[in-house]
């Protein structure tokens, strides 16, 4: 079976401050993983994923995430977030079973 | 989202009725899924369709019914409607179920 924890329900921040979503998971074989983000009233889109290879990946919007596999952690970063920033998003695990099981979410709140 | 739309975008029923969503798909994938978003729960899996007539249960099927005759269509019925139903359903699509999902603008649905 695979999980994944989010630590952070909601992460607030300043605009051009940097900010880092937390992403843990859990399973008995390889995985690949997944960032999405939601804005208000939308759809998931995604951000960035890790299939295999770099452990650094980057993705839209100035996003990046590193898989590490020994602490089973592949969180979210960004440099400098922007206003437009605010949604939720949502970390993703899948091993070959073709099934993603996502986090409960982690709402990033940028301010001025 | 281009190629997957969702039918319709805002239902209310009321106990006890029965209810359908529909997916349709543009992009001839092969899988595709169902799911409910409900706060402090993220997404959690329904069913999902490996194929044409070929479907299987997730994490919280009971309640749910799925058909797809169609490549391009996969219907969610819930047979007897409850209150606990009441969610904002999103069908998602993926060419080989490992490298990421598209979703629709999904269904809120509202069960009085």
């Amino acid at each position: 079976a695979q999980s994944v924890t989010q630590l952070d329900s909601q992460v607030p921040v300043f605009e051009e401050a940097p900010v880092e979503l937390r992403c843990n998971y859990s399973s008995s074989v390889s995985v690949y993983l997944f960032w999405y983000v939601q804005y208000p009233n939308q759809g998931l889109q995604l951000l960035l994923k890790y299939l295999s290879g770099s452990t650094l990946v980057k993705g839209i919007n100035g996003f990046e995430a590193e898989f590490n596999k020994s602490q089973t952690s592949f969180h979210l970063r960004k440099p400098s977030v922007h206003i437009s920033d605010t949604a939720e998003y949502f970390c993703a695990v899948t091993s070959t079973a073709s099934k993603l099981t996502f986090g409960t979410g982690t709402r990033l709140q940028v301010t001025l | 989202d281009a190629g997957i739309t969702q039918s319709p975008r805002h239902k209310v029923t009321e106990t006890g009725t029965p209810v359908t969503l529909r997916c349709h798909q543009t992009e001839n994938h092969r899988y595709m899924y169902w799911y409910r978003q409900d706060p402090g729960h993220g997404l959690r899996l329904i069913h999902y369709s490996y194929g044409v007539k070929d479907t299987d249960k997730g994490e919280v099927s009971d309640g749910y019914s799925v058909s797809r005759s169609k490549t391009e269509d996969f219907l969610l019925t819930l047979e007897s409607a409850t209150s606990s139903q009441t969610s904002v359903y999103f069908c998602a699509i993926s060419e080989d179920g490992n490298y990421g999902y598209t979703f629709g603008s999904g269904t809120r649905l509202t069960v009085v």
